[in-house]
């Protein structure tokens, strides 16, 4: 079984609505983060967790909000989609103690109409 | 600011060619440093990591990494590609002397022609 899993893999919504991205570890990690990867711009960190009581603001937070529901769990939400938050994104997990190498989940490629 | 730049977007190889792909990084400290590589459709994976001692890092599938601090580089390196490395390659760094994020350069994509 994956490490790091991200639900759904795939998702179509409409401008406006709210839509859910979901991320779970087993890994035991109490570091996590949200990226989102678009060609040419390589990856950007939407949200950052250090542990379950920690959230913090990446380059590109403006239309996104997060909850780190529990150290396993770290969801992503997109209040009101518009159509240029069409992208792939990423969650994944680090370790202080493993030198901060990062685990990715296998992304959730995301279509706003 | 601290930054990692991977100077070229696209590379193209032949099979059986070798490899060396760009990365500098910008920081106060030397930072750890690490390659990713991303295939099609799927999430990142690591190649390879520095964080002290020998500059000259293997990692899986046959590559390597030399870390130059005079040049502030950490160039991936394989001596023959085969067609399975076609993919995208991310150079990363993060400062673990404070509770810093990584930073990922761009990327580069990296194409094999048979």
């Amino acid at each position: 079984d994956a490490d790091v899993t991200q639900t759904p893999r795939n998702r179509i919504t409409k401008t406006g609505k709210r839509i859910m991205l979901e991320c779970s570890q087993t890994k035991g990690h109490d570091r996590m983060y949200w990226y989102r990867q678009d060609p040419g711009l390589g990856l950007r960190l939407i949200y950052y967790s250090f542990d379950v009581k920690d959230i913090n603001k990446g380059e590109i937070s403006d239309g996104y909000s997060v909850s780190r529901q529990a150290q396993a769990k770290f969801s992503l939400s997109l209040e009101s989609a518009i159509p240029n938050q069409t992208a792939l994104y990423f969650c994944a997990t680090s370790d202080l103690g493993g030198g901060e190498t990062q685990y990715f989940g296998p992304g959730t490629r995301l279509l706003v109409l | 600011a601290q930054s990692v730049t991977q100077p070229d977007i696209h590379i193209t190889v032949s099979e059986g060619a070798s490899l060396e792909l760009r990365c500098n990084y910008s920081y106060g400290a030397t930072p750890y440093l690490f390659w990713y590589v991303q295939s099609p459709g799927q999430g990142l994976q690591l190649l390879l990591k520095y964080f002290s001692g020998d500059t000259l890092v293997q990692g899986i599938k046959g590559f390597e990494a030399e870390f130059k601090r005079s040049q502030s580089s950490f160039n991936l390196r394989k001596p023959s590609v085969h067609w399975s490395d076609a993919a995208e390659y991310f150079c990363a760094a993060v400062n673990l002397n404070r509770d810093d994020k990584i930073i990922f350069g761009k990327g580069t994509r990296l194409h094999i022609l048979p």
